[in-house]
């Protein structure tokens, strides 16, 4: 099936540093997605994002996130200052259409804040 | 407030035997529903979706919509051991900004 690319796996930094996670979605898909899930429980929505834009973000997409996606490029989830309680696994999703299209989720980069 | 409960929060049968998760939503603008399966150590997977009310079945899973009551349930019948996982309902209104809400989630685990 679709596959949906997740770089790093892990990542291990110290509190107050930036990271950068990478996601490579669905070829054809237009649709992004990010997804907080800690310690194997709810997934979160955090933020989706459509044609260059943010379309809807959730109160756990505080202001030290960002997401992009240069040209095409892997969509990223960018964290400045990173914080302890953003310890968990982040989930990228890509779907091809509106409403009622199925997401297609990578296997998650795990985040330890240090 | 969360917009997508889901019950029990655990759930455990025999292999062989019948497993049934609940969903019930608050927010009645939700009109497309699915359920996701995640293994441990791996992302969700659709599992399959319902967008009308009734029952549909796919091989050994049975969804099953009330959209007036806001609840969709999964029934899986002759349970497996592989089919121990963490399962999510997922909803997804109308709006323009295609916002997917995912439930609390139910733990499956299939007794060999």
């Amino acid at each position: 099936g679709p596959k949906v690319l997740q770089i790093p796996s892990h990542q291990i930094i110290d509190m107050g540093q930036m990271v950068t996670l990478n996601c490579d979605p669905v070829s054809n898909h237009l649709y992004f997605y990010w997804y907080k899930q800690i310690l194997g429980q709810q997934m979160e929505f955090l933020v989706n994002f459509y044609n260059g834009k943010v379309m809807e973000k959730s109160k756990l997409f505080k202001d030290q996130f960002s997401v992009e996606r240069p040209d095409g490029s892997y969509f990223t989830l960018k964290i400045q200052p990173t914080a302890l309680e953003d310890s968990a696994v982040y989930f990228c999703a890509s779907s091809s259409g509106t409403h009622a299209e199925t997401l297609y989720f990578g296997s998650g980069t795990r985040l330890t804040v240090l | 407030q969360q917009k997508v409960q889901q019950s029990p929060e655990s759930l455990s049968v025999p292999e062989g035997g019948m497993a049934s998760l609940n969903c019930t939503s608050s927010d009645r603008n939700f009109q497309y529903f699915w359920w996701y399966r995640q293994h441990s150590g791996e992302g969700p997977k659709a599992l399959m979706s319902i967008f009308s009310d009734g029952d549909k079945k796919e091989g050994r899973f049975t969804a099953h919509l009330n959209k007036a009551s806001l609840h969709v349930s999964l029934h899986i019948r002759d349970s497996q051991p592989s089919d121990s996982a963490l399962y999510f309902c997922a909803a997804s209104d109308t709006s323009n900004t295609n916002k997917v809400v995912f439930g609390t989630g139910t733990r499956l685990q299939v007794l060999p």
